[in-house]
């Protein structure tokens, strides 16, 4: 079964550090894996999208990192800023699991970026 | 704009009534997805649909059900059989099932007292 962990479940960092979120995987056998961030009571945003083939993915201040064969990815955020603070899920795709595409979701990690 | 909607944003029900969830979209994809979120918990699917008139159940589809009568439409009935309704309820679509990017709306907060 696929499990899908994050560390650590929250952070508190003060504002202008850079700063590295963790996720882990049991199965290697994916198809992506996917960024996202959730403020308070509202839906997901999509922020990276690494494919299998892919080792890495950049947007703006946000790198995300995908080593499959160990089962790891991180989020790098740059100079962390107070509108950063959210919570951020990573999910996998795909292997044999897959169910018509489901994600398959960690926890999450509580970001919080004081000024 | 083109993206997902869901409605209401907030549901309040008696215990041991039905009730349906909205989730539409204009993006033409042709897959849509509902999940479940609980505090602390990560996000799991309860049924998902690959096109117009075909859904399956996802992990947890026990006391739900759906329908996907238009491609545009994937509404989500939660029943009095559902022992545990009280949760985050998150519509997602993609252009196909398998290995697409998700994109998410912006959820239904359901509250049975």
């Amino acid at each position: 079964k696929q499990e899908v962990t994050q560390i650590p479940a929250a952070l508190s960092v003060p504002e202008g550090e850079n700063l590295v979120l963790n996720c882990s995987f049991t199965d290697s056998a994916i198809y992506n894996l996917q960024w996202f961030r959730q403020d308070p009571g509202k839906g997901l945003t999509s922020l990276l999208l690494i494919q299998s083939s892919q080792r890495e993915q950049t947007s703006g201040r946000l790198n995300a990192s995908l080593d499959k064969s160990s089962g790891r990815s991180t989020l790098y955020i740059a100079a962390s800023q107070p509108g950063d603070s959210a919570t951020y899920l990573c999910a996998v795709q795909g292997g044999i699991y897959n169910q018509g595409g489901k994600l398959i979701f960690g926890q999450g990690t509580e970001l919080s970026v004081k000024p | 704009d083109g993206g997902i909607t869901q409605s209401p944003k907030y549901l309040f029900r008696k215990e041991g009534q039905n009730v349906t969830l909205s989730c539409e979209q204009n993006l033409n994809h042709d897959a849509m997805y509902w999940y479940r979120q609980d505090p602390g918990q990560g996000l799991r699917l309860i049924y998902y649909s690959q096109i117009v008139n075909d859904f399956q159940k996802g992990d947890i589809a026990e006391g739900y059900s759906v329908s996907r009568e238009k491609k545009e439409s994937f509404p989500l009935t939660v029943t009095s059989a559902q022992k545990n309704p009280t949760a985050f309820y998150l519509c997602a679509s993609s252009p196909a099932g398998g290995s697409y990017e998700q994109y998410f709306g912006p959820g239904t907060r359901l509250t049975v007292t």
